[in-house]
């Protein structure tokens, strides 16, 4: 069982170029999300989708986009790269956010590395 | 806002002492919290979870328990092992009807565990 796999593991940008981070989940979720983590910092989430063609911001959704046009994929596209989005990205599924009133686990990508330059 | 703090880091200990990593809590109204464990070149895994006061979360021998009255959840175990050297991160999510309410993370506290 894969879990949560993400594309690529690392990836260097240019000011201004674009790039799309891969993820995709093989557990069926209907949730998904992206983080991003800077340096001694915890986690902001930047987008997440709770099924098929749906989604909705985050904390910190500014230079970024999303589409879910499958429950198994979430990419995450950055549309003009500057060095602010040099960050660790993970993306992350549950089934739900709650069930049966006890919250769902997260299940977490390893992670893209993007420095942009 | 909701926020989370943690004990900075990085810790290192010898194998077989005693950890404490603190984490403290500020959030209007009755969070879930958690401890997720990154180890080195993977994605975060949860660790313990709890739901409630006074509810203590238990997983691989580490343990934290949710202190409403000093907003804490603190982790602990009473004999490391090289195998524990990650970072670890606390974190608490809220609820309320009809949204989709996101994990309020820490900073993470790297640890090493030296044989």
């Amino acid at each position: 069982n894969a879990g949560v796999t993400q594309t690529p593991k690392f990836r260097i940008l240019k000011i201004g170029q674009s790039m799309t981070l891969q993820c995709t989940q093989d557990m069926n979720h209907n949730y998904m999300y992206w983080y991003r983590q800077d340096p001694g910092m915890g986690l902001k989430l930047i987008y997440y989708s709770v099924g098929a063609g749906i989604t909705d911001k985050g904390e910190v959704p500014n230079g970024y986009n999303v589409s879910r046009s499958t429950t198994e994929d979430f990419p995450l596209r950055l549309e003009l790269a500057a060095p602010s989005q040099t960050s660790v990205y993970f993306c992350a599924s549950s089934y739900s956010i709650q069930r049966d009133g006890i919250t769902d686990t997260q299940y977490f990508g390893p992670g893209t590395r993007l420095t942009v330059l | 806002g909701d926020s989370v703090t943690q004990m900075e880091g990085p810790v290192t200990l010898s194998e077989e002492a005693f950890l404490t990593i603190n984490c403290t809590y500020t959030a209007t109204g009755y969070p879930s919290l958690f401890w997720y464990v990154q180890y080195p070149g993977e994605g975060l895994q949860l660790l313990l979870k709890a739901t409630k006061a006074d509810d203590k979360g238990s997983n691989k021998g580490f343990e934290a328990t949710y202190r409403k009255e000093t907003t804490s959840f603190h982790l602990e175990k009473g004999s490391v092992q090289v195998s524990d050297s990650a970072v670890y991160f606390c974190a608490l999510r809220l609820f309320s009807s009809g949204s989709a309410r996101q994990l309020t993370f820490g900073s993470g506290t790297q640890l090493t565990v030296l044989p």
